[in-house]
């Protein structure tokens, strides 16, 4: 059974960084386009980032320059880098995984925390 | 960037009766249009995709149709694990992925 299982949240000051981690099981990351996703708290879903199979890169214009995804092949784990964090970034993260390569996502995390806070 | 709006952003149903969930997009997205549920302090759960297709393991109380710019997720007969934010998501013209801001369907 697929699973997706991602840490590396916590409080970070504004201007700070953090990598996300979101460690799969049941699948193999590379095989697939894997995705994150945010939810500021108490409001909707915000697609952030998303890498192909062929390792394409992809970002939303609000963290374009600043974050950076990526992933190891080798510990099948996908990560997301987060840098100049903004207090606008405070939200759950959640990795996803695109099924089919029709940026639909079958698979989610449970999600990280990250507060941008002083 | 193709804005997703939804309506209404809450609903009150009675367990038992029909729910009608709308979402519109700012311009055509043709089929390419997801479904998700979610529950409080849950990950998002695939309902449908290609506007009308369920995705694995969905009841059969879960229908969508539409294409175009208007989409609907209908819930048959509400049951009580239904009630939940629903969130929809166009996939045919990205970057960006857009996904509407929720209705959330909430017992009356």
């Amino acid at each position: 059974e697929a699973q997706l299982v991602e840490s590396g949240g916590g409080l970070v000051q504004p201007g700070g960084s953090l990598r996300l981690s979101c460690a799969a099981s049941g699948f193999t990351v590379s095989s697939n386009y894997m995705t994150w996703v945010r939810q500021a708290p108490g409001k909707g879903l915000e697609w952030v980032s998303l890498i192909s199979s062929d390792g394409s890169t992809y970002y939303a214009d609000s963290v374009k320059g600043r974050f950076i995804i990526s992933r190891d092949n080798s510990k099948n784990t996908l990560y997301l880098q987060m840098n100049s964090l903004r207090a606008e970034d405070t939200a759950v993260y959640h990795c996803a995984r695109d099924w089919n390569g029709d940026y639909i996502f079958d698979q989610w995390g449970q999600g990280t925390l990250v507060t941008v806070s002083s | 960037e193709i804005v997703m709006t939804q309506s209404p952003a809450t609903l009150s149903v009675s367990p038992g009766e029909r729910a009608t969930l709308s979402c519109r997009a700012s311009q055509s997205v043709s089929s390419n249009l997801a479904w998700y549920q979610q529950k409080p302090g849950q990950a998002p759960r695939l309902l449908i995709y290609a506007a009308s297709a369920r995705a694995t393991d969905v009841p059969g109380r879960f229908s969508g149709s539409g294409s175009g710019t208007e989409f609907t997720l209908t819930i048959s007969s509400l049951q009580s694990e239904d009630f939940a934010v629903y969130y929809c998501q166009q996939y045919n013209n990205w970057p960006p992925l857009t996904f509407g801001g929720g209705t959330k369907v909430e017992i009356k």
